[in-house]
């Protein structure tokens, strides 16, 4: 069974707007992980927030978390081109790593 | 990069053959994990591993069995492939220590076809 649901399933911006994409899951967790995909390619991680956190910045990057309504929200400011790729909210249930991903949300950034 | 590699990196196969894709890391990392992902499914785990012969099943393990006799090789072998099987395979490590202990490094995938 899939524990995240991203949404939307796919975003258009362009060069210089922020993007913001959601995750929500069904079961408690230890921790939420946002991943990046470029097309073709592994999965990179981005950002890891606990579940005792509620906002964490990396660079043009921010993560909040609501483990009350089981939803994280990913932002991404000021995006670029090079933004362009899918991306994926993963849930670690407990601290041994099976990750549990959502589909994804596709974002294309056009210059 | 996280030293990870996964061999072969593309296979087409038939129906009811055997296949077997091996991950390698250069990390001495001791958990290793294998996904497979299928469009709009996410990645899903197969098996995972927290040491030399210390395996289990994920979350889609039938079909599938895994094999770690050394802390750098995890291998994924589909016993009789079939083509519900088809997908691309991603191996992923993560250390058991440090600052970065919770973060899962993915190797660059292998594209599996079943015809």
């Amino acid at each position: 069974s899939q524990q995240g649901e991203e949404d939307p399933q796919a975003l258009s911006i362009q060069e210089g707007e922020n993007a913001t994409m959601n995750c929500s899951y069904k079961t408690s967790i230890n921790n939420l992980q946002w991943y990046r995909q470029n097309s073709g390619r592994g999965l990179v991680h981005l950002i890891l927030i606990r579940s005792n956190e509620r906002e964490k910045h990396s660079g043009r990057l921010r993560v909040t978390l609501d483990t009350s309504k089981k939803s994280s929200s990913l932002l991404i400011t000021a995006s670029r081109a090079a933004d362009t790729a899918s991306y994926f909210c993963a849930t670690e249930p407990d601290s041994w790593g099976k990750l549990q991903f959502g589909a994804g949300t596709q974002v294309v950034v056009t210059p | 990069d996280a030293g990870i590699t996964q061999s072969p990196r593309h296979k087409v196969t038939e129906t009811g053959t055997p296949v077997t894709l091996r991950c390698h890391q250069t990390e001495n990392h001791r958990y290793m994990y294998w996904y497979r992902q299928d469009p709009g499914h996410g990645l899903r785990l197969i098996h995972y591993s927290y040491g030399v012969k210390d395996t289990d099943k994920g979350e889609v393990s039938d079909g599938y069995s895994v094999s770690r006799s050394k802390t750098e090789d995890f291998l994924l072998t589909l016993e009789s492939a079939t083509s519900s099987q088809t997908s691309v395979y991603f191996c992923a490590i993560r250390p058991h220590e440090g600052l970065h202990q919770e973060t899962q490094y993915f190797g660059p995938g292998t594209r599996l076809l079943v015809l």
